[in-house]
């Protein structure tokens, strides 16, 4: 069965420090991979989504970036977070498959930018 | 892709059926209904899709107006851990990025 995890679950760093998230995802080849943010009392906000290796499509413009150096991990970063990059970070994945909309999510990353 | 309405709460006794509705009065034909969930904390969880037809799963029954333009999810025999906010999203078959644009849903409350 397939499985996606990330990690950290939780994070607290300082505005200006950098940042990196991680997902993986085991059980599947050749997902499409997305990042999603959750600000506080607001909607899921698309933010990349890659359909393969080296391949990342941005959303919304931000001080984010996205990487996907093997087929099932896909980082997120930053190089200078600022306070509003505070949120509940979500990875998702789905199959490559012709008409799925079937995204599954990970449990998560809570990043406060203090 | 079309947009979707749904109300911004609603209550459900435990036990009984949430019917969970959905308006998507713009849909067009090639246009798949999907829903998802939402538990605090926790990330989104697929429940269904469908076109035209009724569909039914393990989790859910997602019933779909013969003009398509609304649609509701019944959570049969509604508990406790059901409590979330659910969405409800209209995707076409077409393209390969398969983004999904999540509204604000509907936060059920299943009260015991």
């Amino acid at each position: 069965s397939q499985t996606i995890h990330q990690w950290p679950a939780t994070l607290v760093q300082p505005v200006g420090s950098p940042l990196s998230l991680e997902c993986t995802v085991e059980g599947t080849s050749n997902p499409n991979l997305y990042w999603y943010r959750q600000a506080a009392g607001r909607g899921l906000q698309l933010l990349f989504y890659s359909v393969g290796i080296g391949q990342i499509s941005s959303e919304v413009p931000q001080n984010l970036s996205a990487s996907r150096p093997q087929d099932r991990q896909f980082i997120l970063s930053s190089k200078k977070l600022l306070l509003s990059d505070s949120g509940f970070y979500l990875c998702a994945w789905a199959p490559l498959a012709p008409s799925s909309y079937e995204q599954y999510f990970g449990p998560g990353t809570r990043l406060t930018v203090t | 892709d079309a947009k979707t309405t749904q109300p911004p709460s609603m209550d459900c006794a435990e036990g009984r059926a949430a019917n969970l509705p959905c308006n998507h009065s713009t849909i067009s034909g090639n246009e798949y209904v999907y829903w998802y969930r939402q538990i605090h904390s926790q990330g989104p969880q697929y429940i269904i899709h469908g076109l035209k037809n009724n569909e039914t799963n393990e989790m859910a029954s997602l019933i779909i107006t013969e003009d398509r333009k609304s649609s509701t999810l019944i959570l049969p025999h509604a508990t406790l851990r059901d409590t979330a906010v659910y969405y409800c999203i209209v995707r076409s078959s077409g393209g390969s990025n398969y983004k999904l644009t999540f509204g604000k849903g509907t936060l059920l409350t299943v009260n015991p």
